[in-house]
């Protein structure tokens, strides 16, 4: 089964950083596009960053310059760096895979989702 | 592009149908899909390419649409199907509606 494990939220001062980490289980990242999606408190689904299955890295402009995505494929895993951290970066961040239905993106498996809290 | 969605909520009685409506501001095609939230989960693909469903989703979801307007109906809602459903577009990079909360009437 499909599976998307995450870890690395938490607490931090605005200005501060996190990382966060997804583990993919039972499929390689190397064949799968890969994700970051938020849901502030209380809100809608907000888009963040996206990483292609062989290259390229794509950002919203709410965190472009901010924000980094990247994989290790030997640990299989998605990682999210999160400098400059703002108030209005609060929110749960997931992991998402983009679904194999060509080249839109569709989200098809969601990890679990890790609360990120920026806040003095 | 915005993707707007309405009713933000809908009361259904189990049994009965529910239809909620998704608008994008310019054309996406058919470049959209539908998921599912429950409290304290992470969404669920019930949809895409504005009329697919995805793997395992039960044949009382259908939907339809394209261009900028588009619908899903869930029939003889079951009490499971109370949630949040969200609308995606991916005409260019993932915009989501604001969601619409279907509750039990």
């Amino acid at each position: 089964e499909v599976q998307l494990l995450q870890s690395g939220g938490g607490l931090v001062q605005p200005g501060g950083s996190l990382r966060l980490s997804c583990v993919a289980s039972e499929f390689n990242l190397n064949n799968y596009a890969m994700h970051w999606v938020r849901q502030a408190p209380g809100k809608g689904l907000e888009w963040v960053s996206g990483i292609g299955s062989v290259s390229g890295t794509f950002y919203a402009d709410s965190v472009r310059g901010r924000f980094t995505i990247s994989r290790d494929l030997s640990k299989n895993t998605l990682y999210l760096q999160m400098n400059s951290l703002r108030v209005e970066d609060t929110a749960v961040y997931y992991c998402a895979r983009k679904g194999l239905y060509g080249p839109r993106v569709y989200f098809d498996h969601w990890g679990q989702g890790t609360q990120v809290t920026a806040s003095s | 592009i915005v993707v707007t969605q309405s009713p933000a909520t809908l009361s259904v009685s189990p049994g009965d149908t529910a239809t909620l409506s998704c608008r994008a501001s310019q054309s996406v095609s058919n470049n959209l899909a539908w998921y599912q939230q429950k409290p304290g989960q992470a969404p669920r693909l019930l949809v895409y390419a504005a009329s697919i469903r995805a793997t395992g989703v039960p044949a009382r979801f259908s939907a339809s649409g394209s261009g900028t307007e588009f619908s899903l109906t869930i029939s003889s809602l079951q009490s499971e199907d109370f949630a949040v459903y969200y609308c995606q577009q991916c005409e260019t990079w993932p915009t989501f509606g604001q969601g619409t909360h279907l509750e039990i009437k």
